[in-house]
């Protein structure tokens, strides 16, 4: 799979490879997250969420990792389809009903 | 699907004219949000509110209006728009259910300011 150790705003990966985005955020008192795929065109459409008292969360070809030690969010992504090229948002909450976003990263499936 | 719509899905119109931007949600969400973002870049919340009679501004400073006289009605109004208001607004509701904060986003406006 292929794979960044720190937030990059492209990411280019092979169809069928397995594709993690990361993400940084800001605030220790954030404690609820969530990951939004964007597609050319459309809003952001949720993906996945976790909060703080946990590690890890599976979804349908999805997991969403988070480090709190330091303040650090990750989505794999498995056999990766060209359905998955889109922008990717990581976003923080901070108990105020309000979400703050990082800056996407647009990753590009290649046949 | 969320049920979120947002009219128009573009304009362009020409500098000094007043708009005004349609947001309607059919969930019965209490909190509603507009965002402002150039393409491929982040989300900025420029307006929010929790409730009817109730609205905040945002993060971003922004020259809009908004109102929120029913739940599912959230316009944002440029009195006289700029060439520097050409961007992408994204609505957004939610409800505050289990500790969840998910956001349900609309299909955007994209707006040009000639």
């Amino acid at each position: 799979g292929e794979s960044v150790g720190l937030h990059l705003p492209t990411l280019s990966v092979q169809e069928g490879d397995n594709s993690i985005i990361n993400c940084a955020y800001s605030n220790s008192a954030s404690d609820y997250f969530i990951w939004y795929k964007q597609e050319s065109g459309k809003g952001p459409q949720f993906i996945i969420d976790i909060r703080s008292n946990m590690d890890k969360r599976q979804g349908q070809r999805v997991t969403v990792l988070l480090n709190k030690t330091v303040k650090h969010l990750s989505l794999q992504i498995a056999a990766t389809q060209p359905g998955d090229s889109a922008v990717y948002f990581c976003a923080e909450n901070q108990n105020d009903y309000k979400l703050s976003f990082g800056a996407g990263t647009t990753v590009t499936v290649r046949a | 699907e969320a049920d979120i719509y947002q009219t128009p899905r573009y304009l362009v119109i020409g500098t000094g004219k007043k708009i005004t931007l349609e947001c309607s949600q059919t969930m019965g969400h209490d909190k509603m949000y507009w965002y402002q973002q150039d393409p491929g870049m982040e989300l900025h919340l420029i307006h929010y509110s929790y409730g009817v009679n109730s609205t905040e501004k945002g993060d971003l400073s922004s020259e809009s209006t908004v109102s929120r006289i029913r739940t599912e009605h959230f316009p944002l109004t440029l009195e006289s728009a700029r060439p520097s208001h050409t961007s992408q607004y994204l609505c957004a509701s939610s409800e505050t259910a289990g500790g969840h904060f998910e956001q349900f986003f609309g299909p955007g406006t994209r707006l040009t300011v000639l």
